[in-house]
């Protein structure tokens, strides 16, 4: 129930590619839908965050897709970037921005 | 704007001792979140405060614990330290109002327990 399971753990895009990172959880009393950029030697990074009254939501080259019946959500990265090479992590959250369960990252990779 | 301060960023225990992390949020930030961080089970929840009040945590033995002070400056204690106890240690201050959701971590304090 309280399960956040992220894929694919490692993802090589080339630039300007699109990159797509995909969750799934199990609690259907979650309702806040986080994701964080990590860099190595960081701590994560906020990226962009969806409540479920809406289906998308984004902002820049990021883009939340968030399926409530299928209790999925993905992040989008379009012309992904060799910038943009990091550990992604989603998680899922009820009540406050705290208390959250974490997938397990992926390794994005982008290549020039 | 100064960002999430940690403090100490590295430290080395033995086991059966106990450690004190300390976290100051960002001005004006109420929440403080705690977080632990390894290779083999990612990121976990520690706990939550809010105004000096726990008001979450997670699923960890009673041998971590936290409080936070009036300022919001938030500390953990992890007492009879264990090898497993290994990991780097997150802190995240947040500001929830009606039009903004902000969430700063800091670098984080990494731990060696030997």
């Amino acid at each position: 129930q309280q399960q956040v399971k992220q894929s694919p753990q490692s993802l090589i895009v080339q630039k300007g590619g699109i990159s797509i990172i995909n969750c799934a959880y199990e609690n259907t009393a979650f309702d806040y839908f986080p994701w964080y950029q990590q860099f190595p030697g960081k701590g994560p990074a906020l990226l962009i965050a969806i409540r479920p009254d809406v289906s998308e939501k984004k902002e820049g080259r990021f883009t939340i897709s968030f399926n409530k019946s299928a209790k999925q959500f993905s992040l989008h990265i379009m012309d992904s970037q060799p910038g943009d090479s990091a550990t992604y992590f989603c998680a899922a959250g009820g009540g406050s921005q705290g208390n959250l369960i974490f997938g397990k990252g992926t390794k994005l990779s982008v290549k020039p | 704007k100064a960002g999430v301060t940690q403090t100490p960023r590295y430290l080395i225990k033995t086991r059966g001792q106990q450690v004190t992390l300390s976290c100051s949020p960002i001005s004006g930030h109420r929440s403080v979140s705690w977080y632990q961080q390894t290779p083999g089970q990612g990121l976990q929840f520690l706990f939550e405060y809010f105004s000096e009040t726990q008001r979450n945590k997670g699923n960890f033995p009673g041998r971590f614990s936290g409080r936070q002070f009036s300022n919001s400056r938030s500390e953990m204690n992890v007492s009879t330290l264990e090898l497993g106890d290994s990991a780097l240690y997150l802190c995240a201050s947040s500001l929830l109002t009606a039009t903004q959701e902000t969430q700063y971590f800091g670098p984080g304090t990494r731990l060696l327990v030997l």
